[in-house]
């Protein structure tokens, strides 16, 4: 069974950009789709992102649609996370999660982001 | 707002069953048989319980079952253990590659 590992949170200002990134493991990275799904402290899960395995097809919550940008790269096993124009609402835990059979099968451990001034 | 509404909470004594509902409000979810479920401990990631509605990945237990009817899935705990007690979550494939997850129902093991 796979892993993935999130990296690239923090504490960051409002208005501020960061990264996150997402090494996979275990499994063939280059045949599935692949997510970003975040929780703020003490909330439910927030489906954020999706990139087709091909990295050209991607799709956005409207919460973060123009701010954040999903990408990939299979040939290091990769996934990114692109925020910018960070705002307090974006304070979550963020979790990397693989898609297969329309479900989410492997999730990371998951990355904190805090905004905050 | 979620297109998926579950209840806030659950209970039940060991050996019960629960079942918890996960209603589409949506009509751009309630066309699809992609509704899977998560069990969240704590401090933990969410796990796979559930996928297509009734499907168990290998390793979960045959107590945990799923069932559609109409417009409202539902998660069935079998034989509820104390460590069944967590967090639970329905998603649904809502189309263009979009997802949607309910808000969550916390079960609480008496």
């Amino acid at each position: 069974e796979g892993q993935l590992e999130e990296s690239g949170g923090g504490l960051v200002q409002p208005g501020g950009s960061l990264r996150l990134s997402c090494a996979a493991s275990g499994f063939s990275f280059g045949a599935y789709s692949m997510n970003w799904v975040r929780q703020a402290p003490g909330k439910g899960l927030e489906w954020v992102s999706d990139i087709r395995s091909n990295g050209i097809g991607t799709t956005y919550a409207d919460s973060v649609k123009g701010r954040f940008t999903i990408s990939r790269d299979n040939a290091k096993n990769s996934l990114y996370l692109q925020m910018n124009s960070l705002r307090v609402d974006d304070t979550a835990v963020y979790y990397c999660v693989k898609d297969a059979r329309w479900a989410f099968d492997i999730w990371g451990q998951g990355t904190m982001v805090t905004v905050s001034s | 707002q979620s297109a998926l509404t579950q209840p806030p909470s659950a209970s039940g004594s060991p050996g019960q069953s629960v079942t918890i509902s996960c209603t589409e409000t949506s009509s751009d979810v309630d066309n699809y048989n992609f509704v899977s479920w998560y069990q969240q401990h704590p401090g933990k990631a969410p796990k796979l319980l559930i996928y297509e509605v009734t499907k168990r990945p290998s390793g979960v237990p045959d107590r945990f079952s799923g069932s559609k009817s109409g417009n409202t899935a539902s998660l069935t705990v079998s034989g509820l253990q104390a460590e069944d007690e967590a967090d639970y979550y329905c998603t649904s494939y809502a189309g263009a590659y979009t997802w949607v997850f309910g808000g969550g129902t916390k079960l609480t093991v008496l």
